[in-house]
């Protein structure tokens, strides 16, 4: 089975400064990646996805990630974050073909601090 | 579009009591799913169905039941409720697109405490 493991519990960081969440997986087959943001008392929104093609992905809000297959990652970055990008953050993994079967990691809590 | 409804939005219970959880969405979505929300743990897959009549156990099924009797509803059961299963339930439905990443579109939650 396929499991997801996001080593950032929590995050502190100042308005302005950059943001990178790791995020790595395991499975050694084909995959679907995708990075969620669940603001406070609020349902889980989609922020990007892969699934083929470019390895950078880009997604809403400014938030980017990278695949790196080679290293099981997918890591979400953002050049500059706001006071509002606080949030908790999941990255999941699907293999290819389980549309239903979302395996999600336990998440990273971004704190941003004015 | 509504995309997927949950009701209710809270709940209290005690224990041994059951109780469904209401799950609709009206994207004629073939997938939908059920996760529980724990701190600490991120969400985990409870049942899910590929389609109307076809549902299947995830990772954490034991004390819930579904059925999928039409495409747009999958309601979850609770048999006897524990403690233990005091969560925030997450339901969530998804296309079938070749090729395609399958996202998820997800609910508002409901929230459960069991005492």
């Amino acid at each position: 089975a396929q499991s997801v493991s996001q080593h950032n519990h929590h995050v502190i960081l100042s308005e302005a400064a950059s943001l990178e969440l790791g995020c790595n997986y395991s499975y050694g087959g084909t995959v679907n990646l995708f990075w969620y943001v669940q603001y406070p008392g609020q349902h889980l929104q989609l922020l990007l996805k892969y699934f083929s093609g470019d390895p950078l992905v880009k997604g809403i809000k400014g938030f980017e990630a990278e695949f790196i297959k080679s290293k099981f990652s997918f890591n979400l970055r953002k050049p500059s974050v706001q006071w509002s990008v606080t949030a908790e953050f999941f990255c999941a993994v699907n293999r290819a073909g389980t549309a239903s079967k979302l395996t999600f990691g336990t998440g990273t809590r971004l704190q941003v601090t004015l | 579009n509504a995309g997927v409804t949950q009701t209710p939005k809270f709940q209290v219970l005690k224990t041994g009591q059951s109780m469904t959880l209401q799950c609709a969405q009206d994207m004629n979505h073939e997938y939908m799913s059920w996760y529980r929300q724990d701190p600490g743990m991120g969400l985990r897959l409870i049942h899910y169905s590929v389609g109307a009549g076809i549902t299947d156990q995830g990772e954490v099924p034991n004390g819930y039941n579904v059925s999928r009797s039409t495409t747009e509803d999958f309601p979850l059961r609770l048999l006897s409720a524990a403690p233990s299963q005091t969560s925030v339930y997450f339901c969530a439905s998804s296309y079938s697109m070749a090729g395609g990443p399958h996202e998820q579109y997800f609910g508002p939650g409901t929230r459960l405490t069991v005492t």
